[in-house]
């Protein structure tokens, strides 16, 4: 069971706009900054969101976060096929002093 | 751009120990940390630990009784240890440079297999 909670899966039309929630504690995401990242089959994570809400070099402005309280949000504008991958939420936890992961959110582009 | 190369053996029977190495090409070894994170087949990500370049180690309280970090200065790698390997330790373990509150970026993911 993973610390951080994420919905196992999400859907959406291509074009459209999509959510995937990850909810923490206090020792979390509640003080820690939340990463998001993309999982393609076979493939290493790839960064797609760090401290919250910024978007590193080359990924595209489709992709947000945002940061309440103790949950987190990415959310993926104008859906494409090629969106279709696993998501990844990540936060150092001070109580466990390590980093801790979401247990993934699978998200099909119908 | 930093990138990170990653080899060990992969395939391994119980009770082996588990050895990985991660060599950083293309940027700076000091001022970061080094993570070891794992992922079971069709599962999630585990954290494992880090280490700096000074050799100094934080472990995953899950795995810290099996686990050795270490760090080759000279040679801008570090290295995995974990011993006492059961089936359970199968995963594709992934190497990553980690700075501030962001882990970024990843090896390419080595494919360890315990069985006998």
């Amino acid at each position: 069971q993973s610390v951080l909670t994420q919905p196992p899966s999400v859907s959406e039309a291509p074009r459209q706009r999509v959510t995937i929630s990850c909810s923490g504690s206090s020792s979390n995401i509640g003080k820690n900054a939340v990463n998001w990242y993309q999982q393609l089959p076979g493939k290493a994570p790839k960064l797609l969101i760090y401290y919250d809400d910024l978007l590193p070099s080359g990924v595209s402005d489709r992709f947000s976060g945002s940061k309440s309280g103790t949950s987190a949000s990415l959310a993926i504008s104008r859906l494409q096929s090629e969106d279709e991958a696993i998501y990844y939420c990540a936060a150092w936890d001070d109580r466990l002093n390590g980093w801790v992961f979401g247990g993934g959110t699978k998200l099909t582009v119908l | 751009q930093v990138q990170l190369q990653q080899w060990g053996a992969g395939l391994l029977e119980p009770s082996e120990t588990l050895s990985l190495t991660c060599a950083v090409y293309g940027g700076s070894f000091s001022g970061y940390y080094w993570n070891w994170i794992r992922q079971p087949p069709g599962k999630g990500l585990e954290w494992i630990g880090k280490i700096n370049h000074s050799g100094n180690t934080n472990y995953s309280p899950s795995l810290k009784s099996r686990v050795t970090m270490s760090v080759d200065t000279s040679k801008n790698q570090f290295s995995l240890r974990l011993n006492s390997l059961t089936a359970a330790d199968t995963a594709v373990y992934y190497c990553a440079r980690g700075t501030g509150e962001v882990i970024d970026p990843w090896g390419q993911g080595t494919l360890v297999a315990v069985s006998s």
